[in-house]
């Protein structure tokens, strides 16, 4: 089975900084996605960022950018320029051949003013 | 279309009680998840439907468990019996099928709470 693995709970960063956050997966697929999601306070999940397994260029959305290494399995997000909006729980999650989605436990990420 | 929207957004139940919740996911999307969310969890699959038909089940789901999405528009879920581990935000998500741009992205709404007592 897939696994997502979120080595860290949480992770704090100052305004205007640059916070990386990481996340591993175990899969024996070729063909996969995956995904990162913010979910704020008291508030839905949505879709910060995609990658496609086989695609080797990183994807990038603005501020948010992925380090994609498929031979270590390995899906990091690179926020740059952090804003106090970015404040919120990150889950990495995988999509394999099956429907659904796999998600880590999630990064508490803080910014401080 | 304002989006996924489900309801009630919070709910409170004894245990042994039935409860339901309703889904509506944004219109042009064929496709339906439901998700379980307990604190400091990330969302756990529990199942997957394609227009009215359920394709796939969490083999982690209870037989208490049932969904459906009876014209391929809205689902509902409902759990019987409920017991003080059921409590959780549980979380819908809709997508499009095919290949484009939007397949593989879900979109999902602000969740209904659930509590039982």
């Amino acid at each position: 089975a897939q696994t997502v693995t979120q080595s860290q709970p949480e992770m704090s960063v100052q305004e205007a900084e640059t916070v990386t956050l990481s996340c591993t997966y175990d899969t024996s697929e070729s063909d996969y996605y995956l995904f990162w999601y913010k979910q704020p306070p008291s508030r839905q999940m949505i879709l910060v960022i995609r990658q496609e397994a086989y695609k080797q260029q990183n994807a990038t959305e603005n501020r948010f950018s992925v380090n994609f290494q498929k031979a270590a399995k390995s899906f990091s997000l690179k926020i740059s320029d952090s804003q106090l909006g970015d404040a919120a729980m990150y889950f990495c999650a995988y999509k394999g051949g099956s429907e659904k989605l796999v998600f880590g436990k999630g990064t508490k990420l803080t910014v401080n003013p | 279309d304002t989006g996924v929207s489900q309801d009630p957004r919070h709910k409170i139940t004894k245990r042994g009680q039935n409860v339901t919740f309703r889904c509506d996911p944004i219109s042009e999307h064929n496709r339906l998840y439901w998700y379980r969310q307990t604190l400091g969890q990330g969302p756990e699959f529990l199942t997957y439907f394609q227009n009215e038909a359920q394709l796939e089940k969490s083999r982690l789901l209870s037989d208490r468990f049932s969904a459906e999405r009876p014209k391929g528009s809205f689902s509902t879920l409902e759990i019987q019996r409920t017991e003080q581990g059921d409590s959780a935000m549980y979380l819908c998500a809709s997508s499009l099928g095919g290949m484009g741009p939007g397949a593989n992205v879900l979109t999902f709404g602000a969740g209904s709470r659930l509590t039982v007592l």
